[in-house]
């Protein structure tokens, strides 16, 4: 069965960079959430989308941003990189608000 | 706010035991929760849901129950093997919203041989 599948899976970015982290979620999905997990901590709620609108929003940097596009995909951009962006990002999808499916995660490495 | 607390020490069980996890919750009356699996540098796998008006779940050898009034769920491994070692993570979805799904920060679980 197909399923959420992120890229790239490791990204190593210098200070005040730019990087984008794409997320294709499950078919039929209609849900998509954005993650940030440093180490040793629990997965940190970002974004979300519900059929490719914004539906809810964490404790998300200005500098951080995310869209949906028509084919589902979604990217998040994440601007003016700080040493403190290193983590683990994780796309996930869900449908009906019931169970979520995560990817495999982009791990982030700022220089 | 809404708060999920787990137990934050690690859990060291024998192998064959039964593990049992804890996820209490406040200020807050959830429709679900769910629990996940987390492997270190992996994402985090859906184990089972448990809905408000179920007392109790069981797939294969786990066994989740969830108690509206003590605000509590609790998480069963029945014959725990090595294999069962991992990070797991209760969850709620937000009362400000359904597209939100916060996580408790996991509790470690080892098992030895």
């Amino acid at each position: 069965a197909a399923g959420v599948i992120q890229s790239p899976r490791h990204l190593i970015k210098e200070k005040r960079e730019t990087a984008t982290l794409k997320c294709y979620p499950i078919p039929r999905h209609d849900t998509v959430y954005w993650y940030q997990q440093g180490p040793g901590q629990d997965p940190q709620f970002l974004i979300s989308f519900y059929e490719k609108m914004q539906s809810d929003k964490g404790s998300i940097p200005d500098r951080f941003s995310a869209q949906q596009f028509s084919d589902y995909h979604s990217e998040l951009n994440m601007s003016s990189l700080e040493l403190g962006d290193s983590a683990l990002y994780f796309c996930a999808s869900s449908s009906m608000n019931t169970e979520a499916f995560f990817g495999q995660g982009t791990r982030l490495t700022v220089v | 706010s809404q708060k999920i607390e787990q137990n934050s020490e690690a859990l060291n069980i024998q192998e064959g035991k039964t593990a049992t996890l804890t996820c209490n919750y406040t200020n807050y009356s959830p429709a679900y929760l769910q629990w996940y699996r987390q492997d270190p540098g992996r994402g985090p796998v859906f184990l089972l849901l448990i809905r408000e008006n179920e007392k109790e779940k069981r797939k294969e050898r786990l066994k989740v129950t969830f108690d509206t009034t003590l605000k509590q769920s609790l998480f069963h491994i029945t014959a725990s093997q090595p294999a069962d070692s991992a990070t797991y993570l209760c969850a709620l979805p937000a009362y400000s919203s359904a597209s939100k799904i916060i996580f408790g920060s996991g509790t470690r679980l080892s098992i030895r041989p």
